[in-house]
């Protein structure tokens, strides 16, 4: 079983919705919760950074963390066209000295 | 300023070539990672650095892949007789310590044929 499983997707939407994209982890020890967007043949760049159980609101980008349940997820208000990507969610310790654990993506697709 | 700065970007190598790989990262970043994606997959750990030790090598898939990093910034992803398997994005990243959260390169595809 991997540490951290991801919605596979692919995942197609109407420009203006929301937009939930989750994953859950195994690892207890997991502290750090990370959410990064990649565009195709590009490398993907980090988009929310959270630490332990909560919620973190950016723009039209909210991570939640609920550590109880081990469920991460990441919601999008508004989706545009230019949010189509694949979104990775990312874990990791505070002993593996930064070592990320990454799932393995969700492809969206926003239609104009 | 700059990010994290990948070389070649495209690189095709017959089976059992070696092949090296090319990570400039952020200036002034300490920590440098390296990470395999195969195709629709997840990033894969391969190796860590913190300055010029790799205190985390456990995701080297074999000892045919071996990485160094001098002078506490460039780092050197080798692959010796490479395998079709071995197919895939090669993607570098750095932060700023180790706690910090990572800043990837665009990466090189490697095609084996």
């Amino acid at each position: 079983q991997k540490e951290v499983e991801q919605d596979p997707g692919p995942l197609s939407v109407p420009e203006g919705a929301i937009v939930s994209l989750n994953c859950t982890y195994s690892n207890s020890a997991f502290q750090y919760f990370m959410w990064y967007r990649q565009y195709s043949r590009k490398g993907p760049e980090l988009l929310m950074y959270t630490y332990s159980s909560g919620n973190k609101e950016d723009g039209r980008f909210t991570a939640q963390v609920d550590k109880s349940s081990k469920y991460i997820s990441l919601f999008i208000r508004d989706s545009q066209p230019s949010d189509s990507a694949t979104y990775l969610c990312a874990t990791r310790g505070d002993t593996n000295a930064g070592k990320s654990t990454f799932g393995d993506g969700t492809t969206l697709t926003v239609k104009p | 300023g700059a990010g994290v700065s990948q070389s070649p970007s495209n690189k095709v190598t017959e089976k059992g070539k070696d092949v090296e790989l090319r990570c400039d990262p952020i200036s002034g970043h300490t920590a440098l990672y390296w990470y395999r994606q195969s195709l629709g997959q997840g990033l894969e750990f391969l190796i860590y650095f913190q300055g010029n030790s790799a205190p985390d090598k456990s995701g080297l898939p074999s000892d045919r892949f071996s990485a160094e990093r001098t002078g506490g910034s460039v780092s050197t992803l080798t692959i010796q007789r490479t395998q079709q398997e071995d197919s895939a994005v090669y993607l570098c990243a750095s932060s700023s310590r180790s706690a910090s959260p990572l800043h990837f390169g665009n990466g090189t595809r490697l095609t084996v044929t």
